[in-house]
């Protein structure tokens, strides 16, 4: 099956800075979707982009669908960024609602 | 308008015992997909519920079943709890019937199962 590989694993920033996350995947997707998980589990959409490049506030996206890589950029970073950073996929030719999960990016931003 | 709300949040059972865990999708939504998160891993995706029919499947045994009910709503069934089943479930919703929704997802905020 499809393999999805998130970097880095862990990351520790002070306040105010930027940083920039990375999601590989091993096969042509239909979907691509970017998530946080907040301390108490909730899942919450950033993006949603299978290809291109979106921006919301200090957050954008970009997805090159044919290097198979998406990247997360955080500007001006929070402390209410910290948490976990899911990248997930739709596999080409895969039912809609079967998102592969990479093991994630674990973010602390410290004061 | 209402986002994807699921029952209970928290519930704690012993092995052998079974769970009804359930779902309700955002307004518009049409399917509805589960998902086990285990301490520190991703979520992995259990089955997928559209017109009342199980359409896909992943790889958890038969102890996990589900219903969808005719206004779109889910139940996740897990009998003869094992102490691996202990998880975070998640449910997240889509539309297959309307295109421009794209086929997003968007998960509620989970129930936490302990089991004992």
């Amino acid at each position: 099956g499809i393999q999805v590989e998130q970097s880095p694993p862990d990351l520790i920033l002070q306040e105010g800075a930027n940083s920039t996350l990375r999601c590989n995947f091993s096969d042509s997707v239909n979907n691509l979707q970017w998530f946080h998980q907040n301390p108490w589990g909730q899942l919450i959409n950033l993006f949603y982009i299978p290809s291109g490049t979106k921006q919301n506030g200090r957050l954008s996206a970009t997805t090159v669908a044919t290097e198979r890589y998406s990247l997360l950029y955080i500007s001006s970073s929070q402390t209410t960024d910290s948490g976990v950073y899911f990248c997930a996929v739709v596999r080409y030719g895969g039912s809609q609602g079967n998102l592969i999960f990479g093991k994630g990016t674990k973010l602390s931003v410290k004061p | 308008d209402a986002g994807v709300t699921q029952s209970p949040t928290h519930l704690i059972k012993t092995r052998g015992q079974q769970v009804t865990l359930r779902c309700s999708p955002k307004s518009g939504h049409d399917t509805v997909s589960w998902y086990q998160q285990a301490l520190g891993q991703g979520p992995q995706f259990i089955f997928q519920y559209y017109e009342e029919e199980e359409r896909q499947r992943g790889n958890f045994p038969d102890r996990f079943s589900g219903h969808q009910f005719p206004n779109y709503s889910s139940e996740l069934n897990v009998n003869a709890l094992l102490l691996g089943d202990s998880a975070l479930y998640l449910c997240a919703s889509s539309s297959r019937s309307d295109r421009r929704l794209a086929g997003e997802l968007f998960f509620g905020e989970g129930s936490r199962l302990t089991v004992l």
